[in-house]
């Protein structure tokens, strides 16, 4: 079974601040991570996903196998990071789990002033 | 980038109708659909793969017929509730992508309100 786990609800940081949204995750076989992030009233998109590596909008997130973690993490956290931000799981390899997402909770940062 | 969109956005509909949504993939051709149902305050939860041209696969729990899916071709699926009460009141959203482990791309979500 697929489990994603943001302990976070909510998630509070004033602007220029670090910040680092948790995820956790559990899955018997090999997983793909993602982050995905939905702004005010606009639709969920990616944001970034372990397997390309990619720093997005000073975003980076580290897969960390043994402690079965992918948190998010930004130095200097924006205003415009404000939103709801969601950890995914997929299964890779494999027929049936490879392309079904799991999602977590959801931490909802917002970016004080 | 890919596009992905849903019809209607909003719908309220009385108990026992049915109602159906439309997700359409307006600049790619999609081959597997996703259809998540999240309630408020929640996580999306998978309700059921659609692969073009052949039958849904619908996630443990997820009555089928109930939540009847249809990928007639690679740019639309349609998911028809039928019979709504309203337990069935929810944000449904759809997503699609073109080959295996390419992104998800997400539509906007539709409001379902069943009175």
């Amino acid at each position: 079974a697929q489990r994603v786990t943001q302990p976070e609800k909510l998630l509070s940081v004033f602007k220029g601040a670090p910040v680092e949204l948790k995820c956790n995750y559990s899955y018997s076989g090999s997983p793909e991570l993602f982050w995905y992030v939905q702004y005010s009233r606009q639709r969920l998109q990616l944001l970034l996903r372990h397997i390309s590596r990619e720093s997005i909008k000073g975003f980076t997130a580290d897969l960390n196998k043994g402690e079965t973690s992918f948190h998010l993490k930004k130095p200097f956290a924006q205003e415009e990071d404000s939103a709801m931000y969601y950890c995914a799981l997929s299964g890779l390899g494999t027929k049936t789990s490879g392309s079904r997402l799991t999602f977590g909770e959801g931490t909802q940062l917002t970016v004080n002033p | 980038g890919a596009v992905v969109s849903q019809h209607p956005s909003r719908v309220i509909c009385k108990s026992g109708t049915s109602v159906k949504i439309e997700c359409r993939s307006l600049d790619f051709q999609a081959t597997t659909m996703f259809w998540y149902r999240q309630f408020p305050k929640q996580s999306l939860m998978l309700m059921a793969t659609s692969n073009e041209g052949s039958k849904a696969t619908y996630e443990q729990g997820v009555e089928k017929d109930k939540f009847l899916i249809n990928h007639a071709s690679l740019t639309l699926s349609t998911l028809t509730v039928t019979s709504a009460h309203p337990e069935d009141s929810s944000f449904y959203i759809c997503s699609a992508r073109t080959a295996p482990y390419d992104e998800q791309y997400f539509g906007p979500g539709t409001r379902l309100t069943v009175t």
